[in-house]
C-alpha cells in the first residue's frame, strides 16, 4: 500500500520567505508527527498530532513554526520568515495505536536550504 | 546533556564483519527501545524493537537492551554493503501522552565489499 508521502522533496527558498511543507500519513493512521534532521543532529521532535486532540507543540523551536493537520489526515507545517538555521530535512511520520511500541512510519523528507 | 548518545561515526568495515553500533540513554522512564536504518535521502525504517533487558534476534540482526546500565546495542552479523546506511536508535514511553520518540544521532556504516 502507499506510505507516507511529503512534497515537495526539495525546497530552496531565500532568508525571510515563507514555506510551507506538506505531509500525506498512511491512510487510517491517526497518529501524525513532525521531525526535523539537521547534518550530525539526528532527529528532533517538532509536532505531534493525535486524532481530534490537541498538538503536542513542545518541539517547536520558535512561534515561527506552526502547523495544522486538516481532516484527520494531511498535514503541513509552515515556517514564516525562514532563517537559514532552518535548513534541515523536514521529515513527517505517521503511527497507529494498535501497537504498543509506536512504529512510526516515515515519509522521505522535505530538504530545505535557505539561503 | 542529550537524552540519547550515539557515536555518529563513520564506522568503516568489510564485508563479512561483525558489526556493533551502541546507545547510551540517561531517561530511565524509556520502556521500549528501537532501531531504525535509514539509506541515504531516504526517511528512517524500523528495524528492530525491544522492551526489556536481553537480547532479541532477527535473521543477521540482534538488538540488546540493558537498562540497568542504560545502554542498548546492535548487533548485524555477516554484514554486507547493501547494510551500508545511518542507524539510528530510539525509544519511546508507552504513556498514551507521551507518543513521540527521542532519537540519538545515528552511526553511518559503510560496509565495503
Amino acid at each position: 500500500g502507499a506510505g507516507v508521502s511529503q512534497s515537495p522533496s526539495n525546497k530552496v527558498t531565500e532568508k525571510g520567505k515563507d514555506v510551507e511543507l506538506r505531509c500525506d500519513p498512511i491512510s487510517g493512521h491517526t497518529a501524525l508527527y513532525w521531525y526535523r534532521q539537521s547534518l550530525g543532529q539526528g532527529l528532533e521532535f517538532l509536532i505531534y498530532f493525535q486524532g481530534n486532540s490537541a498538538p503536542d507543540k513542545s518541539g517547536l523551536p520558535s512561534d515561527r513554526f506552526s502547523a495544522e493537520r486538516t481532516g484527520g489526515s494531511v498535514s503541513t507545517l509552515t515556517i514564516q520568515r525562514t532563517q537559514q538555521e532552518d535548513s534541515a530535512v523536514y521529515l513527517c511520520a505517521s503511527s497507529s495505536w494498535t501497537s504498543d511500541y509506536n512504529e512510526q512510519f516515515f515519509g522521505p523528507g522535505t530538504r530545505l536550504t535557505v539561503l | 546533556q542529550k537524552e540519547v548518545e550515539q557515536d555518529p561515526g563513520p564506522l568503516s568495515v568489510p564485508e563479512g564483519a561483525i558489526v556493533s553500533l551502541n546507545c547510551t540513554y540517561s531517561n530511565s522512564a524509556f520502556q521500549y527501545f528501537m532501531w531504525y536504518r535509514q539509506y541515504s535521502r531516504k526517511g528512517p525504517e524500523l528495524l528492530m524493537y525491544t522492551y526489556s533487558s536481553g537480547n532479541k534476534e532477527d535473521g543477521r540482526f540482534t538488538a540488546q537492551v540493558d537498562k540497568s546500565s542504560k545502554y542498548i546495542s546492535l548487533f548485524i552479523r555477516d554484514s554486507q554493503p547493501s547494510d551500508s546506511a545511518t542507524y539510528l536508535c530510539a525509544m519511546g514511553h508507552m504513556d498514551t501522552g507521551r507518543r513521540a520518540l527521542t532519537f540519538g544521532s545515528g552511526t553511518r556504516l559503510q560496509v565495503q565489499p
